[in-house]
């Protein structure tokens, strides 16, 4: 049981360069979540899924797109990447509905913009 | 939406004492708030949660409280050991809303 799975690890990108961040979930989870992690600014959410063909912006959204291409898969797009997006972007999922249930965290991408 | 400020930042005890870490939420209708942990260079991961309905939850050597009315909650950590050290998250959520809002994060260091 993988849990949460995010790739790469690492990537450096070029300013204008464009990449898509990986997650896949093996845990049937209905939600799923992109958090960007800064020193000092906590984790900020930057878009989620709350069920397959449904994403919402969260506190960030600006500069990346999300697609949920089914209910295992949450993918995050830099379409022109700058300097400002240099993070650790940690993909996470839940099930939802009624009682509450923690997120599930997978061991992020550690992006460098250059 | 809602905003969640986490004091203090940083924050080192010795080897054995107590360490508290405080949160104040701004969204009244919050009822679920996690608290997480996140060793250097690995995921955050949940060592305690308590929904609105419970004023305080312990396990083990942590335990949080939550006052509604003043809109805060705190993590304790008694009995302090070095593999406590670690930067902790306070968060805040409503059952009806997917979104869960992070504090700033506290960078606990435990001094042998």
């Amino acid at each position: 049981n993988a849990g949460v799975t995010q790739t790469p690890k690492f990537q450096v990108l070029k300013t204008g360069q464009s990449m898509t961040l990986q997650c896949a979930q093996d845990m049937n989870h209905n939600s799923m979540y992109w958090y960007r992690q800064d020193p000092g600014m906590g984790l900020r959410l930057i878009y989620y899924s709350a069920s397959e063909g449904t994403t919402d912006k969260g506190e960030v959204p600006n500069g990346y797109n999300v697609s949920r291409l089914n209910k295992r898969e949450f993918s995050l797009r830099l379409e022109s990447a700058a300097p400002s997006q240099t993070s650790v972007y940690f993909c996470a999922s839940r099930t939802r509905g009624g009682a509450a249930s923690p997120l599930h965290f997978g061991n992020g991408t550690r992006l460098t913009v250059t | 939406g809602e905003n969640v400020e986490q004091h203090p930042s940083t924050l080192s005890v010795q080897e054995g004492d107590s360490a508290v870490i405080k949160c104040t939420y701004s969204d009244s209708a919050s009822n679920y708030f996690p608290w997480y942990k996140q060793e250097l260079g690995k995921r955050p991961q949940l060592i305690i949660d308590i929904r609105s309905n419970v004023g305080e939850k312990k396990d083990q050597r942590i335990a949080v409280t939550l006052n509604k009315t003043a809109k805060h909650f705190s993590l304790h950590i008694t009995e302090t050991q070095p593999e406590d050290s670690a930067v902790y998250f306070c968060a805040a959520a409503n059952f009806g809303n997917e979104k869960l809002t992070f504090g700033t994060g506290t960078r606990l260091t435990i001094i042998p």
